[in-house]
């Protein structure tokens, strides 16, 4: 069974300065999506950036970028600059590409926070 | 373009009453799945509907059902309501299944508690 673990529970970053958050994988498939959502208190879970597994080059999303690497099943996100409206729960999301139904699998989160 | 949205926004249940969830769909989505999220825990998948028919289901029992209307709104029903049935349960809608490569984009959720 695919599972994606969040080593990290918590994390806090000044406001304005770089943080990575970690996540791993573990998949036998060589294909798939992997996705990072954040969660704030509202509670809805908003998408960040998407990286597709057979494409080399990492995603960015203006601030946000992911360094991934797949043949460690790796794939962690920076936020530079941050900002106080970063602070959320965050969620690794693995999506295999397969027939039928997309499933998402989550990882445990991270809750970060900015101090200003 | 209207996002997902879910109702009603909070709930509490006694055990073993049934309870109905509703969800409508972001504009041009016509597959919805749900997710049934524990306090501190991430996001288990429940099940998808396409085309008004269960595409997919997570490691949950039969007492988790759904329905798709014709508009791509959904349900999800819980029968027989448990004490650990206590989440928050969220709603997310997407294009067509290709294979996974469609994002999923989510509802505010509903929160769910059973005493």
């Amino acid at each position: 069974a695919q599972t994606v673990t969040q080593s990290q529970p918590e994390m806090s970053v000044q406001e304005a300065e770089t943080v990575t958050l970690s996540c791993t994988y573990d998949t036998s498939e060589s294909d798939y999506y992997l996705f990072w959502y954040k969660q704030p208190p509202s509670r809805q879970m908003i998408l960040v950036i998407r990286q597709e597994a057979y494409k080399q080059q990492n995603a960015t999303e203006n601030r946000f970028s992911v360094n991934f690497q797949k043949a460690a099943k790796s794939f962690s996100l920076k936020i530079s600059d941050s900002q106080l409206g970063d602070a959320a729960m965050y969620f690794c999301a693995y999506n295999p590409i397969i027939q039928g139904a997309q499933k998402l699998v989550f990882g445990q989160g991270t809750r970060l926070t900015i101090n200003p | 373009e209207t996002g997902v949205t879910q109702s009603p926004t909070h709930l509490i249940k006694t055990r073993g009453q049934q309870v109905t969830l509703r969800c409508s769909s972001q504009s041009g989505h016509n597959t919805v799945s749900w997710y049934q999220q524990a306090l501190g825990q991430g996001p288990q998948f429940i099940f998808q509907y396409y085309r008004e028919e269960e595409n997919g289901r997570g490691n949950f029992p039969p007492r988790f059902s759904g329905l798709q209307f014709p508009n791509y709104s959904s349900e999800l029903n819980v029968n027989a309501l448990e004490l650990d049935d206590s989440a928050l349960y969220l709603c997310a809608s997407s294009l067509p299944p290709t294979g996974g490569k469609d994002t999923q984009y989510f509802g505010p959720g509903t929160r769910l508690t059973v005493l």
